[in-house]
């Protein structure tokens, strides 16, 4: 059983436009989030994390997690072409452990 | 300048071969760790080490050795290669527990 799962597996979206993406984890316990970029060739990098209810926002990048409902998502706002990646939300266990999700390619069209 | 080294960048084997992956973090961590990515699963953990020690290993796997020989230093050694084995392998490292971990560039690995 997958600890996360992430939707879309792919999305596409204009340039200057709104990016949604989503991630449902089976874990109660759970408290802890990040999300991750990784683009072509290269290690993912972290975005952001998020471990309260709620809205965190950093910059463009707005994440939301409701653990009532298990859910934790990723908004993305004015998408520029080089947002084009994939984008990882992870679990976090209580021993540093990522759990990751399958990933949702993201594309930016110009 | 890198931080996290990864070393080689690419590696071709052959089934039933041996092989050792480098890590090095120039970051002062204490914790790192390894993943793997492959087109057939998303990045999967695999060990986690603190200061030195295992902390969690997640691979079902005794062909996969990780070996700390400093602070800053975790390799990875596979034996037995199978194809199967074919991923992209990641080196991470954190300062501590529930930290941003900080990836490598990864080392690709072909098994033929």
């Amino acid at each position: 059983q997958q600890k996360v799962q992430q939707s879309p597996e792919s999305l596409i979206v204009p340039e200057g436009g709104m990016a949604s993406l989503n991630c449902t984890f089976s874990d109660r316990n759970s408290q802890y989030f990040w999300w991750y970029r990784q683009h072509s060739g290269e290690g993912p990098k972290a975005l952001m994390s998020i471990f309260s209810n709620g809205d965190k926002k950093e910059g463009r990048f707005t994440a939301h997690l409701n653990k009532a409902s298990l859910h934790v998502s990723l908004h993305i706002k004015d998408s520029q072409p080089s947002d084009s990646a994939l984008y990882f939300c992870a679990d976090m266990s209580n021993y540093n452990v990522l759990y990751f999700g399958s990933g949702t390619k993201l594309t930016v069209e110009p | 300048d890198p931080k996290i080294i990864q070393k080689p960048k690419y590696l071709v084997a052959v089934t039933g071969s041996e092989k050792i992956l480098i890590c090095e973090q120039y970051l002062g961590h204490n914790a790192m760790y390894w993943y793997r990515q492959s087109a057939k699963k998303p990045l999967e953990f695999m060990f986690s080490y603190s200061y030195q020690k295992l902390m969690d290993n997640q691979t079902a796997s005794s062909r996969f050795q990780p070996q700390s020989s400093k602070k800053n230093h975790l390799d990875l050694q596979i034996t037995a290669l199978k194809p199967d084995d074919s991923a992209t392998y990641f080196c991470a490292s954190s300062q501590d527990r529930q930290a941003e971990q900080f990836f490598g560039p990864g080392t690709r690995l072909t098994v033929l």
